[in-house]
């Protein structure tokens, strides 16, 4: 089982619709990431969190929202979406540095109509 | 500029034949960490292997091995008797500070392996 859960796991959400995607770990991990996968492309990075405190924003519009309530938790808010936002959303977590290992949930695939 | 290139963007072989994925990376940092993930279609990532700039000892776990060589910038992979379970997309990544103590990683492009029976 991976220790980072995603839910939900698939989402069809409409332009004018308002939804949340979640994450959650429990490995103690104090960075959180955000990233967005197209069909055929690599994960492309969103957002890091790091001590529950947003410290990378990689110009992304601001219809995404990040949330991180807590050092467990990790929320990315949806809002007026366009079709092209359809994509896999993956989250993930690490040491605070990074580098010594990052684990990926199984991510939400999001389809916007 | 492109960080982590995979050339290789499909590659088909037939079970048991040997195959290697190739990677070339890009960085400044003297202190930076290389991974390789498998994305499977259900579309979770799995870590396979992470290796730090100071440990050049390559490595090998069952069928799989890396061969790491910063003369080169390379950190290719290589799976011995392929099987059809092997088939994914298969993504090397690097992780390089973005900001003062923090890190994220940058993937390639992937590349493709199908392995057919």
């Amino acid at each position: 089982d991976t220790e980072v859960t995603q839910t939900p796991k698939h989402l069809v959400m409409g332009m004018t619709n308002k939804k949340s995607l979640k994450c959650e770990q429990h490995m103690g991990h104090r960075a959180m990431y955000w990233y967005k996968q197209k069909a055929k492309k690599p994960p492309e990075l969103m957002f890091v969190y790091s001590y529950e405190k947003l410290s990378i924003n990689e110009s992304v519009p601001s219809r995404f929202s990040p949330e991180c309530p807590n050092s467990s938790l990790l929320n990315l808010h949806l809002h007026a979406l366009q079709p092209e936002d359809s994509a896999l959303y993956l989250c993930a977590s690490s040491p605070p540095r990074g580098g010594f290992g990052y684990t990926f949930g199984s991510g939400t695939r999001l389809t916007v109509v | 500029a492109q960080k982590v290139t995979q050339a290789q963007t499909e590659i088909s072989v037939v079970e048991k034949e040997d195959v290697t994925l190739d990677c070339v990376y890009e960085t400044r940092d003297t202190t930076y960490y290389l991974f390789w993930y498998k994305q499977p279609p259900s579309g979770e990532l799995v870590f396979l292997i992470r290796r730090n700039s100071f440990d050049e000892q390559n490595e090998i776990s069952g069928r799989y091995s890396w061969n790491f060589q910063k003369s080169t910038s390379s950190f290719n992979f290589t799976i011995t008797a392929s099987q059809v379970v092997d088939s994914a997309v298969y993504f090397c990544a690097l992780s390089e500070q973005i900001d003062t103590g923090r890190r994220a990683l940058t993937f390639g492009s992937g590349t493709r392996l199908q392995v057919q029976p």
